[in-house]
């Protein structure tokens, strides 16, 4: 199955410092990728979804200048959480689907997800 | 807004057991559901999603899922649970056509004994 790779997949940075998170597509192209974060014992919330060569699209209540993101090819999405506070420790994870597939078969590949703990 | 609700955030089963986890989805009928399976630190796996297709849905590992519009549900269950069945279910939704957007419910940690 196609695959979906997520680089770190724990780091541990001290506040007031930028983090970037990549979430690249291994063997197939994605001309949209999610980002999804989780707090400890919940649910996944939508954070963003990312356009290649374009903007992101933010939920409701998402800083996006606070979270980063940038999807400059078919295979990379990164999030780039600026000034990272405590507060924005979680669990990160993306989602692609493959650009090739007809129709929206509803078929996400999720990334392994990426732990953040802000100190 | 489209919606699921996951009723039991814990669900302990011993091994060999029936395994139910519940699903609700909101009132209007979305256009896909899904269920999915979270391994602790990892991320998400496909089990099975609804498309319309069959109100009865086969996933992998054994589950499987029914849609039932009278009782807005979709249930995931298992006739016989194993050990390595232990994780986190999410049932998820997309909230309209022409997204692959998801929204996911609150999850349902399973546990399950010996």
């Amino acid at each position: 199955g196609a695959v979906v790779s997520q680089h770190p997949s724990w780091v541990i940075c001290k506040s007031g410092t930028s983090v970037k998170i990549e979430c690249r597509s291994l063997d197939f192209q994605a001309t949209t990728m999610f980002w999804y974060r989780q707090f400890p014992k919940q649910s996944l919330m939508l954070m963003a979804t990312s356009n290649e060569g374009s903007k992101a699209t933010y939920e409701q209540g998402v800083e996006k200048d606070k979270f980063l993101i940038n999807h400059a090819s078919l295979t990379l999405s990164t999030l780039t959480v600026t000034s990272a506070h405590p507060e924005d420790s979680s669990f990160y994870i993306c989602s692609a689907r493959d650009s090739g597939t007809r129709g929206l078969t509803g078929e996400l590949f999720f990334g392994e997800g990426s732990r953040l703990t802000v100190l | 807004a489209q919606s699921v609700t996951q009723l039991g955030s814990h669900v302990s089963v011993s091994e060999g057991a029936l395994v139910l986890l519940r699903c609700n989805y909101s009132s209007s009928v979305p256009p896909y559901l899904f269920w999915y399976v979270q391994y602790p630190n990892q991320g998400l796996q496909l089990l099975l999603k609804y498309t319309s297709a069959a109100t009865l849905v086969k996933g992998i590992n054994g589950f499987e899922a029914e849609f039932k519009k009278s009782e807005t549900s979709f249930h995931l269950t298992k006739p016989s649970a194993h050990m390595s069945d232990a994780a986190e279910y999410f049932c998820a939704v997309t909230p309209s056509y022409n997204t692959d957007k998801l929204i996911f419910g609150t999850g349902t940690r399973l546990q399950v004994f010996p």
